[in-house]
């Protein structure tokens, strides 16, 4: 099994409807992140979290919420999904506050919004 | 603003050949990280540079991260079809995760 694990792998939803894109993990990190995809432009980080009382917007936040349920969870929402959305989300965790630790991915969400 | 550059964005070479991938900025950065994601998987980190000029292997694999650490690069040589994938590199800068800019990315296939 994988150490983190992102549920639904592949999602089709319409505009407007609200999505959740959920995240666990085993490897006992208390730092979890959302990630988003886009051909050419790399990842983008929506939100992290460095422990379940700790939420924090990333640079692409707007549109987006979290909820981070217990160390091991962490959930991304769309309220009202738009076509803009549509991407590769990835759950991510890591082990050290040290931007040079290793970002552990899960194997991603695909999200199309019609 | 995207301030790490990567090129090519798209590489297609035979398997036996060499190629060279680069990251570049206009930041410094504290370290570096090369991460390769094949399809349908998430990244997965091939490497960490925090030295200026610092250089490493990794079997046929060669990073360097740039005197000024504003960029870095990677050579693979004998490129094998195992080599196919997106490379991915990230600079971190001071301040925690909050603070790592990823690469455009480099889509790189091996034909057999």
């Amino acid at each position: 099994d994988a150490d983190v694990t992102q549920t639904p792998r592949n999602r089709i939803t319409k505009t407007g409807k609200r999505i959740m894109l959920e995240c666990s993990q085993t490897k006992g990190h208390d730092r979890m992140y959302w990630y988003r995809q886009d051909p050419g432009l790399g990842l983008r980080l929506i939100y992290y979290s460095f422990d379940v009382k700790d939420i924090n917007k990333g640079e692409i936040s707007d549109g987006y919420s979290v909820s981070r349920q217990a160390q091991a969870k962490f959930s991304l929402s769309l309220e009202s999904a738009i076509p803009n959305q549509t991407a590769l989300y990835f759950c991510a965790t890591s082990e050290s506050l040290a931007g040079d630790g290793e970002l552990f991915f899960g194997e991603g969400s695909r999200l199309t919004v019609l | 603003t995207q301030l790490l550059e990567q090129s090519p964005q798209f590489l297609s070479i035979q398997e036996g050949e060499n190629l060279t991938v680069y990251c570049n900025s206009s930041s410094v950065f504290s370290s570096l990280q090369w991460y390769r994601q094949e399809p349908g998987e998430g990244p997965v980190l091939l490497v960490t540079v925090v030295t200026g000029g610092e250089v490493k292997k990794l079997k046929r694999l060669t990073f360097q991260f740039g005197d000024a650490r504003k960029d870095s690069s990677l050579h693979i040589t004998a490129a094998q079809t195992g080599d196919t994938g997106l490379y991915l590199c990230a600079g971190a800068r001071i301040g925690g995760y909050q603070k790592v800019t990823f690469g455009t990315g480099t889509k790189l296939q091996v034909i057999p």
